[in-house]
């Protein structure tokens, strides 16, 4: 089984200012890893992914994340927020298909950022 | 363009009648999945399938039921036995067979019980 903790809640921030939202998981297989945003009352859409490769992965609008298979943890960063980066972040991880059966893609619980003007 | 369309984007309901969410995709995607979001919770699972004419229940099934007869529409149907139906519900999809599981959603539906 896996499962997929997102340490807070909500997270407010100034603008320009530097935000993390943390990510942990556990899982018993190697895992993909996966930030999607929803901004309100809007559907899921894909930020980044961790397949393989680069443990360092960036998004075109500036976030970035890094998968720590020691920790397992996959926080997201981003080194200066604007009033656009306001929404719901959710990280997700995915095991392996094994090809008998289903493979699911296990949602932490959400972590609204709020950004200050 | 590709993707996942869901109507309507607002649903009204009385207590104790049936209603049905669509879903349609025209991304080729084989597997297809329905999700609940409530405030703070997170999206929990409902049903999925990944071939048509097959379905699987989720986490939260009870008071639900789907039906897959094309492999571009998923229809959701929430039943008088769901006992708090108000929510707002998001269908994916994804590639059946491949290393993960990445899925891409639609817009979503608000369902409201009045």
């Amino acid at each position: 089984a896996q499962s997929v903790t997102q340490l807070d809640s909500q997270v407010p921030v100034f603008e320009e200012a530097p935000v993390e939202l943390r990510c942990n998981y556990s899982s018993s297989v190697s895992v993909y890893l996966f930030w999607y945003v929803q901004y309100p009352n809007q559907g899921l859409q894909l930020l980044l992914k961790y397949l393989s490769g680069s443990t360092l992965v960036e998004s075109i609008n500036g976030f970035e994340a890094e998968f720590n298979k020691s920790q397992t943890s996959f926080h997201l960063r981003k080194p200066s927020v604007h009033i656009s980066d306001t929404a719901e972040y959710f990280c997700a991880v995915s095991g392996t298909y094994s090809g008998a059966g289903s493979y699911q893609l296990t949602f932490g619980k959400g972590t609204k950022l709020s950004v200050i003007p | 363009d590709g993707g996942i369309t869901q109507s309507p984007k607002y649903l009204f309901r009385k207590e104790g009648q049936n209603v049905t969410l669509s879903c349609e995709q025209n991304l080729n995607h084989d597997a297809m999945y329905w999700y609940r979001q409530d405030p703070g919770q997170g999206l929990r699972l409902i049903y999925y399938s990944q071939i048509v004419n097959d379905f699987q229940k989720g986490d939260i099934a009870e008071g639900y039921s789907v039906s897959r007869e094309k492999k571009e529409s998923f229809p959701l149907t929430v039943t008088s036995a769901q006992k708090n139906p108000t929510a707002f519900y998001l269908c994916a999809s994804s590639v059946r067979e491949g290393s993960y599981n990445e899925q891409f959603f639609g817009p979503g539906t608000r369902l409201t019980v009045l």
